[in-house]
Protein backbone atom coordinates (compact mmCIF):
# COMPACT_ATOMS: atom_id res chain seq x y z
CA UNK A 1 0.00 0.00 0.00
CA UNK A 2 1.38 3.66 -0.52
CA UNK A 3 1.48 5.59 2.41
CA UNK A 4 3.43 8.26 3.76
CA UNK A 5 4.20 7.99 7.64
CA UNK A 6 5.47 11.43 9.54
CA UNK A 7 6.28 10.44 13.49
CA UNK A 8 6.36 13.86 15.05
CA UNK A 9 2.87 15.36 15.30
CA UNK A 10 4.04 18.01 17.46
CA UNK A 11 7.55 19.64 17.55
CA UNK A 12 8.62 22.75 19.32
CA UNK A 13 12.52 24.14 18.53
CA UNK A 14 14.17 27.30 19.69
CA UNK A 15 15.01 29.61 17.36
CA UNK A 16 18.15 29.58 16.08
CA UNK A 17 18.04 25.34 16.82
CA UNK A 18 18.54 23.22 14.11
CA UNK A 19 15.35 20.99 12.93
CA UNK A 20 14.72 17.97 11.44
CA UNK A 21 11.27 16.30 10.75
CA UNK A 22 11.30 12.94 9.78
CA UNK A 23 8.89 11.27 7.40
CA UNK A 24 8.64 8.00 5.95
CA UNK A 25 7.27 6.25 2.82
CA UNK A 26 5.98 2.91 1.34
CA UNK A 27 5.56 2.83 -2.33
CA UNK A 28 5.51 0.59 -5.38
CA UNK A 29 7.68 2.27 -7.92
CA UNK A 30 10.56 4.72 -7.62
CA UNK A 31 8.61 7.74 -6.06
CA UNK A 32 8.50 11.64 -6.66
CA UNK A 33 8.93 12.52 -3.05
CA UNK A 34 7.80 16.62 -2.14
CA UNK A 35 8.16 18.21 0.91
CA UNK A 36 4.83 21.20 1.24
CA UNK A 37 4.25 24.15 4.72
CA UNK A 38 1.06 25.61 5.16
CA UNK A 39 1.07 28.15 7.08
CA UNK A 40 -2.42 28.35 9.51
CA UNK A 41 -5.64 28.88 7.12
CA UNK A 42 -3.61 28.79 4.33
CA UNK A 43 -3.04 26.41 0.82
CA UNK A 44 0.72 24.29 0.31
CA UNK A 45 3.73 25.64 -1.13
CA UNK A 46 6.25 23.60 -2.51
CA UNK A 47 9.61 23.19 -0.01
CA UNK A 48 11.58 20.97 -2.38
CA UNK A 49 11.37 17.73 -4.30
CA UNK A 50 13.12 14.61 -5.27
CA UNK A 51 12.98 12.68 -8.54
CA UNK A 52 16.55 11.32 -9.10
CA UNK A 53 20.17 12.61 -8.70
CA UNK A 54 21.94 13.82 -5.89
CA UNK A 55 19.78 12.47 -2.83
CA UNK A 56 20.66 15.58 -0.91
CA UNK A 57 18.43 18.52 -2.31
CA UNK A 58 17.91 21.69 -1.34
CA UNK A 59 14.60 23.58 -1.29
CA UNK A 60 13.59 27.49 -0.61
CA UNK A 61 13.65 29.24 3.07
CA UNK A 62 17.08 27.47 3.88
CA UNK A 63 15.69 23.78 3.98
CA UNK A 64 16.99 20.90 2.42
CA UNK A 65 16.08 17.36 2.18
CA UNK A 66 18.04 13.69 2.06
CA UNK A 67 16.48 10.89 0.07
CA UNK A 68 17.70 7.51 1.74
CA UNK A 69 16.53 4.53 -0.16
CA UNK A 70 17.42 1.87 2.21
CA UNK A 71 15.27 3.46 4.83
CA UNK A 72 12.56 4.48 2.67
CA UNK A 73 12.86 7.65 4.89
CA UNK A 74 12.86 11.44 3.04
CA UNK A 75 13.88 13.92 5.83
CA UNK A 76 13.49 17.12 6.18
CA UNK A 77 16.13 19.98 8.11
CA UNK A 78 16.83 23.25 8.29
CA UNK A 79 20.67 24.55 10.20
CA UNK A 80 18.78 27.27 12.14
CA UNK A 81 15.17 27.77 12.26
CA UNK A 82 13.66 31.33 12.58
CA UNK A 83 10.42 32.24 13.97
CA UNK A 84 8.48 32.90 10.63
CA UNK A 85 9.20 28.65 9.95
CA UNK A 86 6.31 28.20 12.45
CA UNK A 87 3.82 26.07 10.21
CA UNK A 88 2.67 22.70 9.67
CA UNK A 89 4.98 20.83 7.60
CA UNK A 90 3.91 17.68 4.87
CA UNK A 91 5.73 15.54 3.43
CA UNK A 92 3.92 13.67 -0.27
CA UNK A 93 5.10 10.97 -2.32
CA UNK A 94 3.74 10.52 -5.73
CA UNK A 95 4.21 9.62 -9.10
CA UNK A 96 4.52 11.09 -12.60
CA UNK A 97 0.73 12.56 -13.99
CA UNK A 98 -0.52 11.08 -10.71
CA UNK A 99 -2.05 11.66 -7.61
CA UNK A 100 -0.12 13.33 -4.64
CA UNK A 101 -0.05 10.94 -1.16
CA UNK A 102 0.67 13.27 2.20
CA UNK A 103 1.70 12.25 5.33
CA UNK A 104 -0.58 13.25 8.41
CA UNK A 105 1.43 16.37 9.18
CA UNK A 106 4.19 18.28 11.29
CA UNK A 107 3.26 21.45 13.20
CA UNK A 108 6.33 23.17 14.24
CA UNK A 109 6.75 25.69 16.85
CA UNK A 110 9.62 28.09 17.53
CA UNK A 111 10.16 28.89 20.99
CA UNK A 112 11.55 32.36 21.52
CA UNK B 1 2.96 35.13 -13.76
CA UNK B 2 -0.81 34.05 -11.28
CA UNK B 3 -0.48 30.91 -9.82
CA UNK B 4 -3.58 28.84 -8.86
CA UNK B 5 -6.30 30.37 -8.07
CA UNK B 6 -9.65 29.33 -6.07
CA UNK B 7 -13.07 30.70 -5.30
CA UNK B 8 -14.55 31.44 -3.51
CA UNK B 9 -12.26 31.16 -0.49
CA UNK B 10 -14.79 30.57 2.22
CA UNK B 11 -18.31 29.13 2.11
CA UNK B 12 -21.20 28.20 4.15
CA UNK B 13 -23.87 25.70 3.46
CA UNK B 14 -26.22 23.47 5.05
CA UNK B 15 -26.86 20.31 5.17
CA UNK B 16 -28.36 18.45 1.77
CA UNK B 17 -27.46 21.23 -0.59
CA UNK B 18 -25.05 21.32 -3.15
CA UNK B 19 -21.52 22.99 -3.73
CA UNK B 20 -19.41 24.41 -6.84
CA UNK B 21 -16.06 25.17 -6.24
CA UNK B 22 -13.84 26.99 -8.58
CA UNK B 23 -10.44 26.65 -9.91
CA UNK B 24 -8.09 28.00 -12.32
CA UNK B 25 -4.75 26.57 -13.00
CA UNK B 26 -1.10 28.63 -13.48
CA UNK B 27 -0.18 29.84 -16.65
CA UNK B 28 1.29 27.41 -18.85
CA UNK B 29 -0.59 24.32 -16.65
CA UNK B 30 -3.29 22.30 -18.26
CA UNK B 31 -3.67 19.28 -15.58
CA UNK B 32 -6.14 19.65 -12.16
CA UNK B 33 -6.18 18.08 -9.07
CA UNK B 34 -8.68 18.39 -6.18
CA UNK B 35 -7.68 17.62 -2.55
CA UNK B 36 -10.16 17.75 0.99
CA UNK B 37 -8.11 18.75 3.58
CA UNK B 38 -10.09 18.02 6.90
CA UNK B 39 -8.86 20.00 10.27
CA UNK B 40 -5.78 18.31 11.36
CA UNK B 41 -5.20 16.41 8.58
CA UNK B 42 -3.03 16.22 5.49
CA UNK B 43 -4.87 16.40 2.03
CA UNK B 44 -6.49 13.24 0.29
CA UNK B 45 -7.03 13.35 -3.43
CA UNK B 46 -10.39 13.71 -4.58
CA UNK B 47 -9.84 13.63 -8.44
CA UNK B 48 -7.46 14.80 -11.50
CA UNK B 49 -8.44 16.18 -14.79
CA UNK B 50 -6.87 16.22 -18.22
CA UNK B 51 -8.40 17.01 -21.19
CA UNK B 52 -11.66 17.40 -19.99
CA UNK B 53 -12.30 14.21 -18.62
CA UNK B 54 -11.52 12.46 -15.36
CA UNK B 55 -8.49 10.76 -15.08
CA UNK B 56 -7.70 9.57 -12.01
CA UNK B 57 -10.09 9.63 -8.95
CA UNK B 58 -9.91 8.76 -5.02
CA UNK B 59 -11.15 6.98 -2.30
CA UNK B 60 -14.57 9.76 -2.66
CA UNK B 61 -18.71 8.84 -3.52
CA UNK B 62 -20.31 9.70 -6.80
CA UNK B 63 -21.71 12.95 -4.59
CA UNK B 64 -18.19 14.51 -5.47
CA UNK B 65 -17.97 14.76 -9.33
CA UNK B 66 -15.68 17.81 -11.20
CA UNK B 67 -15.47 19.28 -14.41
CA UNK B 68 -12.83 20.85 -16.79
CA UNK B 69 -13.24 23.33 -19.11
CA UNK B 70 -10.98 24.34 -22.69
CA UNK B 71 -9.07 26.84 -20.81
CA UNK B 72 -7.87 24.56 -18.70
CA UNK B 73 -10.29 25.56 -15.76
CA UNK B 74 -12.05 23.30 -13.24
CA UNK B 75 -15.02 22.67 -11.04
CA UNK B 76 -15.65 20.43 -8.37
CA UNK B 77 -19.16 19.99 -7.40
CA UNK B 78 -20.16 18.10 -3.94
CA UNK B 79 -24.12 17.36 -3.99
CA UNK B 80 -26.24 16.05 -0.84
CA UNK B 81 -23.88 17.77 1.73
CA UNK B 82 -22.70 16.13 4.81
CA UNK B 83 -21.47 17.36 7.92
CA UNK B 84 -18.60 15.49 7.12
CA UNK B 85 -18.00 17.54 4.28
CA UNK B 86 -16.99 20.55 6.13
CA UNK B 87 -13.03 21.11 4.78
CA UNK B 88 -10.59 23.09 2.86
CA UNK B 89 -10.87 21.86 -0.62
CA UNK B 90 -7.53 22.27 -2.24
CA UNK B 91 -6.75 22.98 -5.94
CA UNK B 92 -3.16 22.04 -7.65
CA UNK B 93 -2.04 22.42 -11.10
CA UNK B 94 0.51 20.92 -13.17
CA UNK B 95 2.04 20.82 -16.33
CA UNK B 96 1.47 17.14 -17.97
CA UNK B 97 4.88 17.28 -20.28
CA UNK B 98 6.40 17.24 -16.90
CA UNK B 99 3.90 16.30 -14.62
CA UNK B 100 6.02 15.79 -11.81
CA UNK B 101 4.75 18.74 -9.65
CA UNK B 102 1.86 20.46 -7.98
CA UNK B 103 1.40 23.65 -7.51
CA UNK B 104 -1.70 24.47 -4.82
CA UNK B 105 -4.10 27.54 -4.68
CA UNK B 106 -5.08 29.12 -1.28
CA UNK B 107 -7.94 26.53 -1.06
CA UNK B 108 -11.77 27.18 -0.52
CA UNK B 109 -12.91 26.72 3.54
CA UNK B 110 -16.08 24.89 3.40
CA UNK B 111 -18.40 24.83 6.02
CA UNK B 112 -21.17 22.45 6.21
CA UNK B 113 -23.99 23.78 8.96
Amino acid sequence: AQSVTQPDIHITVSEGASLELRCNYSYGATPYLFWYVQSPGQGLQLLLKYFSGDTLVQGIKGFEAEFKRSQSSFNLRKPSVHWSDAAEYFCAVGARASKIIFGSGTRLSIRP
Amino acid sequence: DAGVTQSPTHLIKTRGQQVTLRCSPKSGHDTVSWYQQALGQGPQFIFQYYEEEERQRGNFPDRFSGHQFPNYSSELNVNALLLGDSALYLCASSFSRTGETQYFGPGTRLLVL
